[in-house]
């Protein structure tokens, strides 16, 4: 079955620092989200983006954040200047369409720690 | 989006049947049921969702009551493997590209 991956699984980062978080979503999904949980917290929307542009995004993804997808495959997420509490699970997920019983496949996330 | 309200844990014996509420009340007609889980150190799973009737598939059976307000996951035997935070979800057209997660329940599976 088609899955989500993302890469690294693990980043350490200093604070200050730009990181950017890898996903490669299924092949035949037109929208791509991001999503973050924080230790021990909830799972929290980032960002979705279809047709190379933001559809939404939460009051989280400032502008020390953005997405992009430069090729056929890839969706990245980048953090400009780290911060401690960036220190989350980052959690990439792709769907075929917006639609509401459109279902979103995850990836298994990459842990960034921010030193 | 509307709010949903599920148990913070519950318990189930492994081959057992287990029964996962959710309370909807606020849910509007357009609004589609959804439910995954979080495996410890996974990312969220897809497991099922529906509108009005209820669903199967190889994972698992959705229950819808017939005022929508509320819903009911059944995994008809629960292995080891099943343990796992259960979210559910509605997914309204007013936000439709995203999913907003709750607290969800704990799910225990006892040999």
């Amino acid at each position: 079955e088609p899955e989500v991956t993302q890469t690294p699984s693990h980043q350490v980062t200093q604070m200050g620092q730009e990181v950017i978080l890898r996903c490669v979503p299924i092949s035949n999904h037109l929208y791509f989200y991001w999503y973050r949980q924080i230790l021990g917290q909830k799972v929290e929307f980032l960002v979705s983006f279809y047709n190379n542009e933001i559809s939404e995004k939460s009051e989280i993804f400032d502008d020390q954040f953005s997405v992009e997808r430069p090729d056929g495959s890839n969706f990245t997420l980048k953090i400009r200047s780290t911060k401690l509490e960036d220190s989350a699970m980052y959690f990439c997920a792709s769907s075929v369409n917006g639609l509401t019983n459109s279902p979103l496949h995850f990836g298994n996330g990459t842990r960034l720690t921010v030193t | 989006d509307a709010k949903t309200t599920q148990p913070n844990s519950m318990e189930s014996n492994e081959e057992e049947p287990v029964h996962l509420p959710c309370n909807h009340s606020t849910i509007s007609g357009t609004d589609y049921i959804h439910w995954y889980r979080q495996l410890p150190s996974q990312g969220p799973e897809y497991v099922i969702h529906g509108l009005t009737s209820n669903v199967n598939n190889r994972m698992a059976s959705l229950a819808i009551a017939e005022d929508r307000k509320s819903s009911t996951l059944i995994l008809h035997r629960a292995t080891l493997r099943d343990a796992a935070v259960y979210y559910c979800i509605l997914k309204s057209s007013g936000s439709a590209r995203q999913l907003t997660f709750g607290s969800g329940t704990q799910l225990t599976v006892l040999p």
